[in-house]
């Protein structure tokens, strides 16, 4: 599976865009972008996914470059419940190993502050 | 549409004891996931069943962890005999058949070994 880069921390002001980066210069060609988020104590949250095109939801946008090597997870009016961490993931192709596993690295610690 | 369900939500053992965690995915998916939490870190897919098929099991220590999933519906995962790095958040996921599509997780089931 290609790996991802995320900062390890990002501060948001209630109200304003959150926008989340993520890099996976190693991405295939068949491989999907994959965002979830994990609430304090929670279980994990599936937010959004793309392949090529950008993506939205009722609670996300999902950015992804043209050469798909990296994206951006927007959430347009961040609230104080958006406070989470923040997880990027490629997910593996069909027919490997790997057949739809999810490989969850550090995240990004969102914190939005009043 | 009720969720994914786990219990017990908190453990405490000795080491060298047994625990057994159970999960009940979410009615007509076919695929469920095991996954292991160590505090401040992402999770860690442990073993991935299609209906009651092993998909992936390769990150599971077989010495000590087994599961099941009779009948392709709920699941249970042991530990036998327990060790003190098996404190951990232990997450049950489920995802309809495909691989496509998100993963919905439960709370998880919190283990101390003492």
């Amino acid at each position: 599976d290609a790996k991802t880069t995320q900062p390890t921390s990002m501060d948001c002001a209630e109200g304003r865009a959150a926008n989340l980066p993520c890099n996976h210069s190693t991405i295939s060609g068949n491989e999907y972008v994959y965002w979830y988020r994990q609430i304090h104590s929670q279980g994990p949250q599936y937010i959004i996914h793309g392949l090529k095109n950008n993506e939205t939801n009722e609670m996300a946008s999902l950015i992804i470059t043209e050469d798909r090597k990296s994206s951006t997870l927007i959430l347009p009016h961040a609230t104080l419940r958006d406070t989470a961490v923040y997880y990027c993931i490629v997910r593996g192709s069909a027919g490997g190993t790997s057949y739809g596993k999810l490989t969850f690295g550090q995240g990004t610690i969102l914190t939005v502050h009043p | 549409e009720a969720g994914v369900a786990q219990s017990p939500r908190y453990k405490i053992i000795e080491k060298r004891q047994s625990v057994a965690f159970w999960c009940n995915p979410i009615s007509g998916h076919a695929t469920l996931y095991w996954y292991q939490q160590i505090l401040g870190q992402g999770p860690k897919l442990l073993i991935q069943f299609q209906n009651n098929g092993v998909v992936d099991d390769s990150q599971l220590p077989k010495d000590r962890f087994s599961a099941e999933r009779l009948k392709g519906v709920d699941s249970t995962l042991k530990i036998q005999p327990a060790k003190l790095e098996d404190s951990a958040v232990y997450l049950c996921a489920s995802s309809p058949l495909g691989l496509v599509g998100g993963q919905f997780f439960g709370p998880g089931t919190r283990l101390t070994v003492l």
